[in-house]
């Protein structure tokens, strides 16, 4: 089944420590997406990545890395953690500039 | 840059009725749109694009929308609603040939009985 997945699903963790969100699609896509998801805001761009080891910025990016050095895989890495990043996180994948598949989301809670 | 506006956060309106949910856009090059549904709990899917071509687009469960250049809109309309149809509504432009993709704020559809 064609997908993209996201661990965690939940996560509550305090300010400062470092955390990994994975995330891994199965449609040999080029193109995968951050997107976080706040109420009255819809969803912002994070970070995306056009292939192998090529990433951009999104429209709000502090507080946020990302890699890809494999096609499937594309973590978001917080590194220092805030309340203000409390939020729903979801990746996304696309083949070229096109419909985006999006995971199940992650709910994150920094205290 | 582009931007997008969904003026309605809410849109009531009773099973069988005909809906149109709101999209303005702003952008100084070509782009491409797409409407999102959001079921609750659950991540988005997409519902119908404009890529280029016909300027009236269908896509899944009924809906439809129109490109309108001179008017820079792309509302979305279903001429009957079901009780399913309760979600909420995204909105998302991404200039041509790139890859950042804008999402408007949202509308939630509630469908009542």
């Amino acid at each position: 089944e064609a997908q993209v997945t996201q661990n965690p699903r939940y996560l509550i963790t305090v300010t400062g420590k470092k955390l990994t969100v994975t995330c891994s699609q199965n449609m040999n896509h080029e193109y995968m997406s951050w997107y976080r998801q706040d109420p009255g805001l819809g969803l912002r761009q994070i970070y995306y990545s056009m292939n192998v080891e090529v990433t951009d910025k999104g429209d709000v990016p502090e507080g946020y890395k990302v890699s890809r050095k494999e096609k499937r895989n594309f973590p978001l890495i917080l590194e220092s953690p805030s309340p203000n990043q409390t939020s729903l996180y979801f990746c996304a994948s696309s083949s070229g500039q096109n419909e985006q598949f999006f995971g199940p989301g992650t709910r994150l809670t920094v205290l | 840059a582009q931007s997008v506006t969904q003026l309605d956060s809410q849109v009531p309106v009773f099973e069988e009725a005909p809906v149109e949910l709101r999209c303005n856009y702003s952008s100084s090059v070509s782009v491409y749109l797409f409407w999102y549904v959001q079921y609750p709990n659950q991540g988005l899917q997409l519902l119908l694009k404009y890529l280029s071509g016909s300027t009236l687009v269908k896509g899944i469960n009924g809906f439809e929308a129109e490109f309108n250049k001179s008017q820079t809109s792309f509302h979305l309309r279903k001429p009957s609603v079901h009780i399913s149809d309760t979600a909420e509504y995204f909105c998302a432009v991404s200039a041509a040939g790139t890859y950042k993709y804008i999402f408007g704020t949202g509308t939630r559809l509630k469908v009542l009985a």
